[in-house]
């Protein structure tokens, strides 16, 4: 049974570029949430996906969106980049109708860095 | 708005130690706590939760946490460390209106060091 799967595992922009990534979420799972967490900091919630639609969202700017597909996996598209984007983005799969009872499953991130 | 608050940002244990990791929270409810493990380049694996019910929660890897409602704390435990305990430490609290899977809000972080 494969887990939380992202991709790619490291990535390298300029400043200014779009970036996407990727992550399939555990067998059984219908939502996806991402994450940033930068250097030395605890992960921070950028959204939430459920049936292809965004349903939370944390506190971050426009240029953070997102998609999700039908088989439910998830994209994360980061606009404009600066170099205070550079960090390791998490993704976390769950079952939405279970969401009360149970918790997310991580996958292992994308490390993006901006120069 | 809801916080957590991880008081040590580094730790060091020799090995074979006991051992407690600080959290404190701001919450208007009941909350849900959790304790995640980070090794480096790592995603997060769940040590324990505390939904509801019996406020000693046990977890993997022999770890244990206690809620504490009057003083706003969940602490992690662990009677005897070893050298693979070794990692950054989050804790984190559910949102006010979803569940345990929905976002959380996580605290910077407790760097631990096991001494030989």
């Amino acid at each position: 049974d494969a887990g939380v799967t992202q991709s790619p595992t490291h990535l390298i922009k300029t400043r200014g570029q779009q970036v996407t990534l990727r992550c399939s979420p555990k067998s059984g799972h219908d939502t996806v949430s991402w994450y940033q967490q930068a250097l030395g900091q605890g992960p921070q919630f950028i959204f939430q996906y459920y049936e292809e639609e965004e349903r939370q969202r944390g506190n971050f700017p426009d240029r953070f969106s997102g998609h999700q597909f039908p088989n439910y996996s998830s994209e994360l598209n980061v606009n404009a980049l600066l170099l205070g984007d550079s960090a390791l983005y998490l993704c976390a799969s769950s079952n939405y109708r279970d969401r009360v009872i149970t918790e997310a499953f991580f996958g292992q991130g994308t490390r993006l860095t901006v120069v | 708005a809801q916080s957590v608050t991880q008081p040590d940002i580094h730790i060091t244990v020799s090995e074979g130690a006991s051992l407690e990791l600080r959290c404190n929270y701001s919450y208007g409810a009941t909350p849900y706590l959790f304790w995640y493990v980070q090794s480096p380049g790592q995603g997060l694996q769940l040590l324990l939760k505390y939904f509801s019910g019996d406020t000693l929660v046990q977890g993997i890897k022999g770890f244990e946490a206690e809620f504490k409602r009057s003083q706003s704390s969940f602490n992690l435990r662990k009677p005897s460390v070893h050298w693979s305990d070794a990692a950054e430490y989050f804790c984190a609290v559910g949102p006010y209106s979803g569940g345990g899977a929905d976002g959380l809000t996580f605290g910077k972080g407790t760097h631990l060091i096991i001494q030989p």
